[in-house]
Formats: structure tokens, sequence, C-alpha cells
């Protein structure tokens, strides 16, 4: 069945360090992948998506580039703000059951000022 | 622009007691999707709806059941409550089609004792 894997966390960074949060998954056919983000006291919300091989999906500083090779979906950004912490989930959408999203367990991001 | 309503946000039970949680959005969508959030394990789905009249059973439905009686509607019902069911709750909906991003609501924090 599909399934996403993402990197443990938490992750703690400073202020304007370089974030890494690696996800891969295992999906029949071509699945779409997002990734979410979960602040503080509140629901998740989308941060951005990607529904084919080689598309990057950006929001907010963040980048994200849908590798078909590598099953990957790593979620970037060059500068991080306190602002940023949150927890943030990858998650697929594959054709099979296109209703359903599959969910990885989230990262927990802190980030210090 | 309400969005994805949870009510209660808060609740407190007794093991073996019942209540309801109720979803609505007033986004016109046709699916509907009941999730828990437990530290360590993401978001589980536990019951989906495709469209009015209809539901599914997710990934963990044991002791939950849930009616879809309007379109706008998505109640999850706990008939006798564990404390397993211990958790975070969130509601969310996407329209039909592929792709499409799921809007959450705030969720609803449920303490079983």
């Amino acid at each position: 069945g599909d399934s996403v894997t993402q990197m443990e966390g938490p992750v703690t960074l400073s202020e304007e360090a370089f974030l890494t949060i690696n996800c891969t998954y295992t999906a029949t056919g071509y699945p779409s992948l997002f990734w979410y983000v979960q602040y503080p006291g509140e629901g998740l919300q989308l941060l951005l998506k990607a529904t084919k091989a080689d598309d990057k999906g950006s929001n907010k500083g963040f980048e994200a580039t849908y590798r078909k090779e590598t099953t990957s979906f790593h979620l970037e950004k060059g500068s991080v703000q306190v602002s940023d912490s949150a927890v943030y989930f990858c998650a697929l959408n594959s054709g099979g059951s296109n209703y359903k999203l599959t969910f990885g367990k989230g990262t927990l991001l802190t980030v210090n000022p | 622009n309400a969005g994805v309503t949870q009510t209660p946000k808060f609740r407190v039970l007794k093991t073996g007691q019942s209540m309801t949680l109720l979803c609505a959005q007033d986004m016109n969508h046709e699916y509907m999707y009941w999730y828990r959030q437990d530290p360590g394990m993401g978001l589980r789905l536990i019951h989906y709806s495709v469209g009015e009249g209809t539901t599914a059973k997710g990934e963990v439905p044991d002791g939950y059941n849930v009616s879809r009686l309007k379109k706008q509607n998505f109640l999850l019902g706990l008939e006798s409550a564990a404390p397993s069911q211990t958790s975070v709750y969130f509601c969310a909906s996407r329209k039909q089609a592929t792709n499409e991003k799921l809007f959450f609501g705030s969720g609803t924090q449920l303490s079983v004792l």
C-alpha cells in the first residue's frame, strides 16, 4: 500500500539556517505529493504541492522537487525564521484511491532566535 | 469565510460516555474526512465520505461511527468512549477533483478519563 516516510524530528535550528526535511514515498501509479504545515494550536494547511515528476512546488520560501527516480519530495528552505516553527507533514495522493491522502508522521521544527 | 468549523474545541469524557463531534463546511465540498492525531503517529484516517449519504472506513475506524446526512456536515460519534480515544481530532474537506488540497478545521482535543 501507499506510505510516506519522513525524517524523524525534532529538528532545532537557529534563525537564518538552511532547512531540509527528507520525505520518501511508496505508491502505485503516479501520485501527487504535498507538504502540509501545522502551526501550534491550529489545523493543517497546505504549504506546497507537485503533481508530476520533476515539478517543483514552492511557497513562502519553501521548495520541494518531485523526484520519481528516488521517490522523494524533500522540503527545503534557504533561511528559516522563528515564525517557521511548526510541524511539517509530507503526504501523497495516489491514483488508485485518489480521494484519500496518506500522511507521514510529521517533523517538528523549532527555530531559535 | 468560515471554511471548516469543528465543535466542540475541547471535551473531557469519562470512560463509557458517548459524544458527537460536529464538522461543518461552507465550501460545497464533496469529500469530508475525520482524522485523529497522536504523538509519534501522525495523522490517521478514521472515516471519510465522498458525498452526501455516503461513508467509508479509514485506517482506524473501530469505536467510531459517522454520518453525512447533509452535504455540509460530517458527524463523528463515540458510542462508548475509551481512554485509547484520547486524541486530537481533525475534520477536513476538499473538492472532488484529484490533487485538490484539504481544508482542515482547528481540531477538537478530547480526553477520556
